[in-house]
């Protein structure tokens, strides 16, 4: 139990253009989901957190219009990359939690590399 | 605020050694721990857990103990295997009701040898 998919796993964009990467839990109600940026060789920086229904909680110098967040149902969390640039580059990774399974333990998705040309 | 020191890498090991990764936390109330490994191209997996002072967390011969006077959490595996390579990322939630944000040390780099 408590699997947690991303699509796509890799996505090559050119600059300029928007970006959409799903996260879904598959066999758990995902009330809250988080997502992450990884660089490489680094740790994972929180980007926002999202209540299913609600307006996500973006984390401190996160651009909210850059990276849209929507939670509209308890199995799915997107994330948009908007206008997106070659810094922008980089690996997110997502995460859920909900009951029953657990409601203060994370659940990660196999993350999704993007690349922006 | 809380926050999560992990001894820095790469560690680079002989397969069958022993495995120690130094993990220290800071946080201001009772949190639960735990151990995630990411292999590489992949996200995070939950290696082990434990939620309360005196636990130990063990999985896949890995085990770690939540020790609240040192507020340490070392992970340990006594005889690695080249397949063990991977980042160890150590993290706490602070258990405050609902599902709250996982605070990460940076990550260790372990890599195991024949």
């Amino acid at each position: 139990g408590a699997v947690v998919s991303q699509h796509p796993s890799r996505v090559i964009c050119k600059s300029g253009t928007s970006v959409k990467i799903e996260c879904r839990s598959l066999d758990f109600q995902a009330t809250t989901m988080f997502w992450y940026r990884q660089f490489p060789k680094q740790s994972l920086m929180l980007m926002a957190t999202s209540n299913e229904g609600s307006k996500a909680t973006y984390e401190q110098g996160v651009e909210k219009d850059k990276f849209l967040i929507n939670h509209a149902s308890l199995t799915l969390s997107t994330l948009t990359v908007t206008s997106a640039h070659p810094e922008d580059s980089s690996f997110y990774i997502c995460s859920a939690s909900g009951l029953p399974i657990s409601y203060n333990e994370q659940f990660f998705g196999p993350g999704t590399r993007l690349t922006v040309l | 605020g809380d926050s999560v020191t992990q001894m820095e890498g790469p560690v680079t090991l002989s397969e069958e050694a022993f495995l120690t990764i130094n993990c220290t936390y800071t946080a201001t109330g009772y949190p639960s721990l735990f151990w995630y490994v990411q292999y590489p191209g992949e996200g995070l997996q939950l290696l082990l857990k434990a939620t309360k002072a005196d636990d130990k967390g063990s999985n896949k011969g890995f085990e770690a103990t939540y020790r609240k006077e040192t507020t340490s959490f070392h992970l340990e595996k006594g005889s690695v295997q080249v397949s063990d390579s991977a980042v160890y990322f150590c993290a706490l939630s602070d258990p405050t009701g609902t599902a709250s944000k996982l605070t990460f040390g940076t990550g260790t780099r372990l890599q195991v040898t024949l």
